[in-house]
């Protein structure tokens, strides 16, 4: 069965350093995939998406990620971090049923 | 063009009620899923409707239930409510039931006391 997992539970970061999030799928075609980000309090908001193609994608707010399929990974980077960017971060794919399904998440503090 | 919008946003419940939430999805999507969200679960996945017609059910009892109508809005019930049924329940709305990227909403926070 396909599935999505984000070792990093939480991660602290300086504000202005660089940001990697890591998300690693199973899945034997290719996935489609996604990274959101949510709030406190708030509903999910799409930062980028991977179809097919250019394997580095790029999404809103400055993140971009980068397919590797030999790695089976669907990294989130950001090279300098603002205070705003803290919040929770999902991965995510869907499956041959076109069900979503959604990594555990990973917290993101940054420090001042 | 409006995103997807959940109402209403709180609610405080009291064990053994049932509760109704209602989303309507962005303009043009016929696909509607909701999600359950709590600190210890995460993210689960309830159920998803297209074209008024349940397509995907996850791991929840028969509590939970839902329906959508012609003009896509979704509502979505659960009886008998219990402790454990606080939460942040989402709804996510895309344009059709392939790889498109859902959109969500801002949640109903709902409080079973």
């Amino acid at each position: 069965a396909q599935s999505v997992t984000q070792p990093d539970i939480h991660i602290t970061v300086s504000e202005g350093a660089s940001l990697e999030l890591r998300c690693n799928y199973s899945y034997g075609a290719t996935p489609y995939l996604f990274w959101y980000v949510q709030s406190p309090g708030q509903g999910l908001q799409l930062l980028l998406k991977y179809f097919s193609g250019d394997t580095l994608v790029q999404g809103i707010k400055g993140f971009e990620a980068e397919f590797k399929r030999s790695q089976s990974s669907f990294n989130l980077r950001k090279p300098s971090v603002h205070w705003s960017d803290a919040a929770e971060y999902f991965c995510a794919t869907t499956s041959g049923t076109y069900k979503y399904i959604f990594g555990t998440g990973t917290r993101l503090k940054v420090l001042a | 063009k409006a995103g997807v919008t959940q109402t209403p946003r709180y609610l405080i419940k009291t064990r053994g009620q049932q509760v109704t939430l209602s989303c309507s999805p962005i303009s043009g999507h016929r696909s509607v899923s909701w999600y359950q969200q709590t600190p210890g679960q995460g993210l689960q996945f309830l159920f998803e409707y297209f074209s008024e017609t349940q397509r995907n059910k996850g791991n929840f009892p028969g509590r939970f239930s839902g329906r959508q109508f012609s003009n896509s809005r979704s509502e979505m019930n659960v009886s008998t409510l219990e402790l454990g049924d606080s939460a942040l329940y989402l709804c996510a709305s895309r344009v059709d039931r392939g790889t498109s990227e859902q959109y969500f909403g801002p949640g109903t926070r709902l409080t079973v006391t």
